[in-house]
Order: C-alpha cells, then sequence, then structure tokens
C-alpha cells in the first residue's frame, strides 16, 4: 500500500520568514495530494491540493509544488503569521477514473508542527 | 450546513466496556471515513463507507465495527475496549468523484483505562 513520509515533525519560524514542509510518497499511482491544518482542539481542515497533471498550485501565501518523478511534494507558506501555528498533515490518494477503487482513501503523514513566534 | 458533527467529545471506557461513536453529515456525501489519530502521529483508516448498506476496512479496522443504514451517519462501534484504542476518533466524508475534498468532524477523544 501507499507510504507517505512528512519532515520535519516540528518547524519553528520568525513571523515573516517562509516554512516549508516536505512529503514523500511511494504509489507512483498516487494522483491527489492535499494538504491539512489542523488547529488545537479541531479536525483536520484542507487548505490546498494538487493534482499529478499539475506541477505547482498557489493560493495567496500558500504553494504545493510536486515532482511526480522524484515522488514528493512540498508546501510553501510565505510571510508566514502566528495564526499559521498548527499541526499540518499532507496525504496522498487515487481518485477519479484513475483510482479505480482507492474510493478517494487517503495515507496521511505524520505531521508537522509549525511554530510561528511574533 | 452544520458539516461533519460527532458525538461525544470526550469519554472515559473502563477495559472491556463497549461504546457507540456517533457520526453524522449534512452534505449528503456518498463516501464517509473513520480514522484515528494518535499522539505524534498522522491519521490511520479505520473503516470507510461508499454509500448506505455498504462499508469496507481501513488500514486498522482491529476491535471496531461499523455500520452505514442512511447516507447521513456512520457510527463507530468498539467492542470490548482496549487501552490501545485510546486515540482522537475522527469522521470525515467526501463527494464521490471530482470533489475529492475530506470534510472532517471535530473529532471525539476516548481514553480507555
Amino acid at each position: 500500500g501507499e507510504n507517505v513520509e512528512q519532515h520535519p515533525s516540528t518547524l519553528s519560524v520568525q513571523e515573516g520568514d517562509s516554512a516549508v514542509i516536505k512529503c514523500t510518497y511511494s504509489d507512483s499511482a498516487s494522483n491527489y495530494f492535499p494538504w491539512y491544518k489542523q488547529e488545537l482542539g479541531k479536525g483536520p481542515q484542507l487548505i490546498i491540493d494538487i493534482r499529478s497533471n499539475v506541477g505547482e498550485k498557489k493560493d495567496q501565501r500558500i504553494a504545493v509544488t510536486l515532482n511526480k518523478t522524484a515522488k514528493h511534494f512540498s508546501l510553501h507558506i510565505t510571510e508566514t503569521q502566528p495564526e499559521d501555528s498548527a499541526v499540518y498533515f499532507c496525504a496522498a490518494s487515487k481518485v477519479g477514473e484513475a483510482g479505480g477503487t482507492s474510493y478517494g482513501k487517503l495515507t496521511f503523514g505524520q505531521g508537522t508542527i509549525l511554530t510561528v513566534h511574533p | 450546513n452544520a458539516g461533519v458533527t460527532q458525538t461525544p467529545k470526550f469519554r472515559i471506557l473502563k477495559i472491556g466496556q463497549s461504546m457507540t461513536l456517533q457520526c453524522t453529515q449534512d452534505m449528503n456525501h456518498n463516501y464517509m471515513y473513520w480514522y484515528r489519530q494518535d499522539p505524534g502521529m498522522g491519521l490511520k483508516l479505520i473503516y470507510y463507507s461508499v454509500g448506505a448498506g455498504i462499508t469496507d476496512k481501513g488500514e486498522v479496522p482491529n476491535g471496531y465495527n461499523v455500520s452505514r443504514s442512511t447516507t447521513e451517519d456512520f457510527p463507530l462501534r468498539l467492542e470490548l475496549a482496549a487501552p490501545s484504542q485510546t486515540s482522537v476518533y475522527f469522521c470525515a466524508s467526501s463527494y464521490p468523484r471530482g470533489l475529492e475534498t475530506q470534510y472532517f468532524g471535530p473529532g471525539t477523544r476516548l481514553l480507555v483505562l
């Protein structure tokens, strides 16, 4: 089955700096890669996702890049703010026609605790 | 829409007791999932359902059971609770195709002593 590795496990930055979190996956058939943000005491919430037919996607201060050949993808947060402090999870899945009977099941990385210091 | 709701928020069980974690979604999603999250770890899939009456095992199904009698509800049953089942449990739902975003509930924290 799919295996997703996420690094680093903790990341501490100063407000205004950039933060980068990296994930690698094992199943070359995976084609959907979401990133979730989990605030203390809450469920994960999708912040951005990317599909395998796209190399990069941006949404304001957040961007995700995908390298299919190397089977890794990264989350980039620019101009970090204290409210960005949370646990971030990457995940991989096979969806759509290429996914067959995967039914959108997500395999998660271990999570990164991001702390942004004012 | 309330989205995905879970009850209870927190529960303490004694070893060997049973309980049902409730999950309800009001988005008319076909797909529903149960995950567990252990400290310092990512979420692991316990069971999932692609529609009413259809369920299947995920990565860590042992010690759990599920049912899906309606589109809205997807309860998770723990029989004979064990300390290894101490965790935070999340329910999620999504559309089947084209809109794969999984929407998560707030979680149920379970402590088995």
